[in-house]
């Protein structure tokens, strides 16, 4: 399995809801992370999993809530959003270890908040 | 800090046409550099990569070569086809050095016309 696997692939929430994105891979990479993704513009990194502890917290409002449950899993919990947060949500992995330093991306939820 | 800068599009091409599209980078570290591809409505594809000076990434008929002497990777294609048309970006990542961010290029929206 060479993927990473996200669910939904379209969101539409309202801004007083509780949603949650999830990712799932399977090919042994111990490093997860969230990107945004806005129109015409590349991925901005959200937050980085080492080991499913969270190493890094690019300054994301608290409304943006992640989880890692374990080695596998990622998950993007939101609350209270606000329209701008609309977007391509993007979860990637990749090794920590040895040479091959590739990222793996899923297809993304695209994000609605209305 | 790391970045890359792309040339900005967009590129409109006329099918069988050769494509190059620049990237150029600045690193502190010894970097792995990607070419990643977006259609419409997707994740992000990982094209091809490269980790060290001199490799050369190739696929599906892309290829970009590690240039340290000029810190580029410029993407070429000898033929377009219309199914090429995209939005590539071009990143690095220091993983090795223990950096875990991705660095993205701001993403060279290509148009492959019949």
């Amino acid at each position: 399995d060479t993927e990473v696997t996200q669910t939904p692939k379209h969101l539409v929430m309202g801004m007083t809801n509780k949603k949650s994105l999830k990712c799932e891979q399977h090919m042994g990479h111990r490093a997860m992370y969230w990107y945004k993704q806005k129109a015409k513009k590349p991925p901005e990194l959200m937050f980085v999993y080492s080991y499913e502890k969270l190493s890094i917290n690019e300054s994301v409002p608290s409304r943006f809530s992640p989880e890692c449950p374990n080695s596998s899993l990622l998950n993007l919990h939101l609350h209270a959003l606000q329209p701008e947060d609309s977007a391509l949500y993007l979860c990637a992995s990749s090794q920590l270890t040895g040479t091959d330093y590739g990222y793996t991306f899923g297809s993304g939820t695209r994000l609605t908040v209305v | 800090g790391n970045s890359v800068t792309q040339m900005e599009g967009p590129v409109t091409l006329s099918e069988e046409a050769f494509l190059t599209i620049n990237c150029t980078y600045t690193a502190t570290g010894y970097p792995s550099l990607f070419w990643y591809v977006q259609y419409p409505g997707e994740g992000l594809q990982l094209l091809l990569k490269a980790t060290k000076a001199d490799d050369k990434g190739s696929n599906k008929g892309f290829e970009a070569t590690y240039r340290k002497e000029t810190t580029s990777f410029h993407l070429e294609k000898g033929s377009v086809q219309v199914s090429d048309s995209a939005v590539y970006f071009c990143a690095l990542s220091d993983l090795g050095a223990g950096s875990y961010q991705l660095t993205f290029g701001k993403g060279t929206k290509l148009s492959v016309i019949p």
